[in-house]
């Protein structure tokens, strides 16, 4: 079975530009996570989404976004990038509606690299 | 506010030797702690989870000890190999939260041949 795949895998974005990430999960799983990676803050959790809806947000301003389709495919926006932004994002799938549940877990992609100039 | 601290940063251990990673959370409500194991260039691997119902849980080589009166949990690498060597990060989860895990500061483990 194919991993969860993100595209693209580097992106290079100027300040006050926008951008758009995309995350495949694995066949079947219906439950889409985004986090934030950076040396100075770790992993932190952006948004989940469950069949379309989303389910968390984390703590960050509006300019992050995100969407899910009906194919579980998900896509996470941020536009007015900042220097800030400059971050490896994951995405993460599960097949279990939480991570205790019948102790699923979730599976992360490789991650998109960002980088705002 | 970090609800889950993790220590140390970093840890050398010889190969052969046990690692041990510690993190402790805040937040009573987290019933799911899960570790993960990340190297340089790939997202995060699920290594081993456990809930606070049991106390230990042993999966080959890695085993999560908990103790839920001190809000506390470890990783226990036994017979540490130089393949170990990575970042390793606890987590916690609220099944009322859905899929959302807060995350420890990481530990960046070197074993040495």
């Amino acid at each position: 079975k194919a991993g969860v795949t993100q595209t693209p895998r580097y992106l290079i974005k100027t300040r006050g530009q926008q951008v758009t990430l995309s995350c495949s999960p694995i066949s079947g799983h219906r439950s889409v996570s985004w986090y934030q990676q950076t040396p100075g803050q770790g992993l932190q959790f952006l948004f989940e989404y469950f069949s379309e809806t989303q389910r968390n947000k984390g703590n960050f301003p509006g300019r992050f976004s995100g969407r899910q389709f009906s194919n579980s495919r998900s896509e996470m926006n941020v536009s007015t990038l900042e220097l800030g932004d400059s971050a490896l994002y994951l995405c993460a799938s599960s097949l279990f509606v939480y991570p205790g549940d019948t102790g699923g877990g979730q599976f992360f992609g490789p991650g998109t690299r960002l980088t705002v100039l | 506010q970090q609800q889950v601290k993790q220590s140390p940063q970093s840890l050398i251990v010889q190969k052969g030797g046990i690692s041990i990673i510690n993190c402790a959370y805040e937040n009573t409500a987290f019933d799911y702690f899960p570790w993960y194991q990340q190297f340089p260039g790939k997202g995060p691997a699920l290594l081993i989870a456990i809930r606070p119902d049991v106390s230990e849980k042993k999966e080959g080589r890695f085993t999560i000890s908990f103790n839920k009166s001190a809000k506390q949990f470890s990783l226990h690498i036994m017979d540490s190999q130089p393949g170990d060597s990575a970042t390793y990060f606890c987590a916690a989860s609220n099944n009322n939260a859905g899929n959302m895990l807060t995350f420890g500061g990481g530990t960046r483990l070197m074993v040495k041949p």
